[in-house]
């Protein structure tokens, strides 16, 4: 069945430092690729997608693209800030017809001043 | 519009008693979607329905819950006899059926259920 992995938080970052969150997945067919974000206290909301190989979704300074040969939708952004705290999760939704969105396990996001 | 709505937010209740949550869509949507949240996990997918049809369960929907969409707009997500491990938060999402599967969806805040 279709997965999805993240790298597991806390990452804990310096203010302006360089984001990588890895996100590995399995799927059948062509999968969408998402990446959601919860900031404390508040639902879900969308980041970035991409439906098909080689897109590069990105958001608010956020970019990710979708590697068909690796498997792979990491997110990354150039420089956080405190405001960034948040938990990040990788999602797919599969190339099969599925609607469901398929979660990794998330991952925190803490960004020091 | 001011997004996905779940009622209630919060929710206590003794082991083996029935609860039910509901969901409001984001009025233009069709689609609409019931996952499950445990702490430190990613949301499991539950159910959706396009319109008033449900076409998907997940393993996961046991017999005791049960979900309803009547009328094609708000949804009810039922579970009866309550278990401990029945306890995390219920989402609800939404979104238009055109698009294809890259369609984004919607997240209401939550229904946390605690099972005592």
């Amino acid at each position: 069945g279709d997965s999805v992995t993240q790298m597991e938080g806390p990452v804990t970052l310096s203010e302006e430092a360089f984001l990588t969150i890895n996100c590995t997945y399995t799927a059948t067919g062509y999968p969408s690729l998402f990446w959601y974000v919860q900031y404390p206290g508040e639902g879900l909301q969308l980041l970035l997608k991409a439906t098909k190989a080689d897109d590069k979704g990105s958001n608010k300074g956020f970019e990710a693209t979708y590697r068909k040969e690796t498997t792979s939708f990491h997110l990354e952004k150039g420089s956080v800030q405190v405001s960034d705290s948040a938990v990040y999760f990788c999602a797919l939704s599969s190339g099969t017809g599925r609607r469901a969105l398929t979660f990794g396990s998330g991952t925190r996001l803490q960004v020091q001043p | 519009d001011t997004g996905v709505s779940q009622n209630p937010r919060h929710k206590i209740t003794k082991r083996g008693q029935n609860v039910t949550f509901r969901c409001d869509p984001i009025s233009e949507h069709n689609r609409l979607y019931w996952y499950r949240q445990t702490l430190g996990q990613g949301p499991e997918f539950l159910t959706y329905f396009q319109n008033e049809a449900q076409l998907e369960k997940s393993r996961l929907l046991s017999d005791r819950f049960s979900a309803e969409r009547p009328k094609g707009s708000f949804s009810t997500l039922e579970i009866q006899r309550t278990e401990q491990g029945d306890s995390a938060m219920y989402l609800c999402a939404s979104s238009l059926a055109s698009g294809g599967v890259g369609n984004e969806q919607f997240f209401g805040p939550g229904t946390r259920l605690t099972v005592l």
